[in-house]
């Protein structure tokens, strides 16, 4: 049973530029969270994806955006890239929204220099 | 909001030494709180839970309790190994209903220890 998979594992882009980060979740699970984590800090919810629609959002500019696609898949897009947006990015997935935190499931993650 | 602080590491350890790293939070209501651990180059994975006042969670020799009058919960452990080296994170779930599974951390303390 796989779980949460997310590629790439490392990126590096310049600032200005467009990337997509894209996470499987574990096998039936139909729930994705999306969380930054900075070096040196605890990670920080960006959006939570169930039924293809936003459900949850955290202290993030517009920049980031996201999808869920039918098969419970997740992207994570960020424009016009920052140094600051230099991370750690991590997915979680989950089934439902009623489930509590312990019911998350998290995948190694994204790792993205912006230079 | 909710908030977690934790203390900052590095906390650096012999094997066989006893382990404490504190945690306080500021929430509404009493959540169930969390703590997770991140081994390197992998994912955030849950270590134990406590679902209210007074109750001890456990898992591979860490022990937590639920302090409601100090809002605390310390990790212990009696005896680390240098495979307990990794980044240790707090979190608690948002309260409120509509949040889903959304969790929010503390800036994690990094562990070593040295054999």
């Amino acid at each position: 049973d796989a779980g949460v998979t997310q590629s790439p594992t490392h990126l590096i882009k310049t600032r200005g530029q467009q990337v997509t980060l894209r996470c499987s979740p574990k096998s039936g699970h139909d729930t994705v969270s999306w969380y930054q984590q900075a070096l040196g800090q605890g990670p920080q919810f960006i959006f939570q994806y169930y039924e293809e629609e936003e459900r949850q959002r955290g202290n993030f500019p517009d920049r980031f955006s996201g999808h869920q696609f039918p098969n419970y898949s997740s992207e994570l897009n960020v424009n016009a890239l920052l140094l600051g947006d230099s991370a750690l990015y991590l997915c979680a997935s989950s089934w439902g929204l009623a489930g509590g935190p312990e019911t998350q499931y998290f995948g190694p993650g994204t790792r993205l220099l912006v230079l | 909001g909710n908030s977690v602080t934790q203390m900052e590491g590095p906390v650096t350890l012999s094997e066989e030494a006893f382990l404490t790293i504190n945690c306080t939070y500021t929430a509404t209501g009493y959540p169930s709180l969390f703590w997770y651990v991140q081994y390197p180059g992998e994912g955030l994975q849950l270590l134990l839970k406590a679902t209210k006042a007074d109750d001890k969670g456990s898992n591979k020799g860490f022990e937590a309790t639920y302090r409601k009058e100090t809002t605390s919960f310390h990790l212990e452990k009696d005896s680390v190994q240098v495979s307990d080296s990794a980044v240790y994170f707090c979190a608690l779930p948002h309260t409120i209903k509509a949040a889903g599974n959304k969790l929010t951390f503390g800036g994690g303390t990094r562990v070593l220890v040295k054999p």
